[in-house]
């Protein structure tokens, strides 16, 4: 069974403050990994996706990286408006293409 | 924006009453999705849709059904509203192109059952 697990739960970081949520997933056959970040009331807002190890992609002050175990969001620099919940869901080889999600990571940054 | 659109956007209903959601997306794309999402739980797969007319169940798919009669349009059905549905659902579609594949959320309907 496909599975994903996100450390830690919350986050509070200070302006500024540069941090890494993890994600760790077990897959049968890895398609894709995918990161999102979710404001309250809104749906998820697509980020990254990652498809092997190694791979690293960035935007802005988000950089995702991937292993065959684990992918890091590392967030440099942040700022109050990165303050969001971060989801991260893994996508197996073969069929529906559907993602299994972790339970997400609250970021919060404080001024 | 990926062109979905999610209706109604919120409903409150009474428990044994029916109830639909519409996902309408505009750009022809071939696999859409109904997830729902609880506090503790995330995002949990209720049914997906690969065509027209064809439907698969995930991983919380009783008391739930689904219609896709055309490529635009993926209906979720509650048959009989119960409290335990009491959620915030979201459809999702996926994009593929050669870069590879994203897959885009609709911004959520609220369901409360009472």
């Amino acid at each position: 069974e496909d599975q994903v697990t996100q450390s830690p739960e919350a986050l509070r970081l200070q302006e500024g403050e540069s941090s890494s949520l993890n994600c760790s997933y077990t897959v049968s056959g890895l398609r894709g990994l995918f990161w999102y970040r979710q404001d309250p009331g809104k749906g998820p807002e697509f980020l990254f996706t990652l498809y092997s190890a190694g791979e690293e992609k960035e935007k802005e002050r988000l950089k995702a990286t991937l292993t065959k175990k684990e992918s890091f969001l590392h967030i440099t620099a942040p700022k109050p408006e990165d303050s969001a919940t971060y989801l991260c869901a893994v996508q197996a080889q073969g069929g529906s293409e559907k993602l299994v999600f972790g339970k997400g990571t609250k970021l919060t940054v404080n001024p | 924006d990926a062109g979905i659109t999610q209706s109604p956007r919120h409903k409150v209903t009474e428990t044994g009453t029916p109830v639909t959601l519409r996902c309408h997306q505009t750009e022809n794309h071939r696999y859409m999705y109904w997830y729902r999402q609880d506090p503790g739980h995330g995002l949990r797969l209720i049914h997906y849709s690969y065509g027209v007319k064809d439907t698969d169940k995930g991983e919380v798919s009783d008391g739930y059904s689904v219609s896709r009669s055309k490529t635009e349009d993926f209906l979720l059905t509650l048959e009989s509203a119960t409290s335990s549905q009491t959620s915030v659902y979201f459809c999702a579609i996926s994009a593929g192109s050669l870069s590879g594949n994203t897959i885009y959320f609709g911004e959520g309907s609220w369901l409360t059952v009472v």
